[in-house]
């Protein structure tokens, strides 16, 4: 089945600094791909979509400034959360999407700010 | 009131029951929907992908829309204690963003 792989799984930084996680996908090109993040016992909150070669487009209550998302070709979009403080905590999944095939996930990033 | 509703459980089955999942939408333009499994710090897995009504089997799956309705169901035949997880109802118009249940937890006790 198509992979989409998700890196780090786990980080843990101090308050102020900015953190990059990456998602690829490996077997298939991602026309599309989402960012998400999920708390505790909660879905999946949608926080933006990226289609290659175009900005990101965030869902309401998101902050554009905070998360910084690329997605520079068809196998790889990065979120960047810059000047992470202890409520950005929290556990960010990407997903991909080929056309209108379904989404695809990766393993999610565990993220810990001190 | 939410576009998808998905008891969240917690339900627990013995090993080898037929388990039930279902959700509820209203909006009557989704045309996909799917099946996740998600176990605990992990990714939402694909477990089924339907295109609008009908049935779908894979395995021990078997998906059910009913557009009509607006209901959709997972079934889960020979419960095993590995399907313990949180399994989550999907769907979307399109190429939108999927619009996802709140997930209905899973145990399944040996």
């Amino acid at each position: 089945g198509a992979v989409v792989s998700q890196h780090p799984s786990w980080v843990i930084c101090k308050s102020g600094t900015s953190v990059k996680i990456e998602c690829r996908s490996l077997d298939f090109q991602a026309t599309t791909m989402f960012w998400y993040r999920q708390f505790p016992k909660q879905s999946l909150m949608l926080m933006a979509t990226s289609n290659e070669g175009s900005k990101a487009t965030y869902e309401q209550g998101v902050e554009k400034d905070k998360f910084l998302i690329n997605h520079a070709s068809l196998t790889l979009s990065t979120l960047t959360v810059t000047s992470a403080h202890p409520e950005d905590s929290s556990f960010y999944i990407c997903s991909a999407m080929h056309r209108a095939q379904p989404q695809h996930f990766g393993d999610g990033t565990r993220l810990s700010i001190l | 009131q939410k576009e998808v509703e998905q008891d969240p459980g917690p339900l627990s089955v013995p090993e080898g029951a037929i388990v039930s999942l279902n959700c509820t939408y209203s909006n009557s333009a989704f045309q996909y929907f799917m099946w996740y499994r998600q176990y605990s710090r992990k990714g939402p897995e694909l477990l089924m992908y339907t295109y609008s009504s009908g049935n779908k089997e894979d395995g021990r799956f078997t998906a059910q829309v009913d557009k009509s309705s607006k209901y959709i169901s997972l079934f889960i035949r020979d419960s095993q204690p590995s399907d313990s997880a949180t399994y989550l109802c999907a769907m979307r118009t399109g190429r939108r963003a999927l619009t996802f249940g709140s997930g209905t937890r899973l145990q399944v006790q040996p």
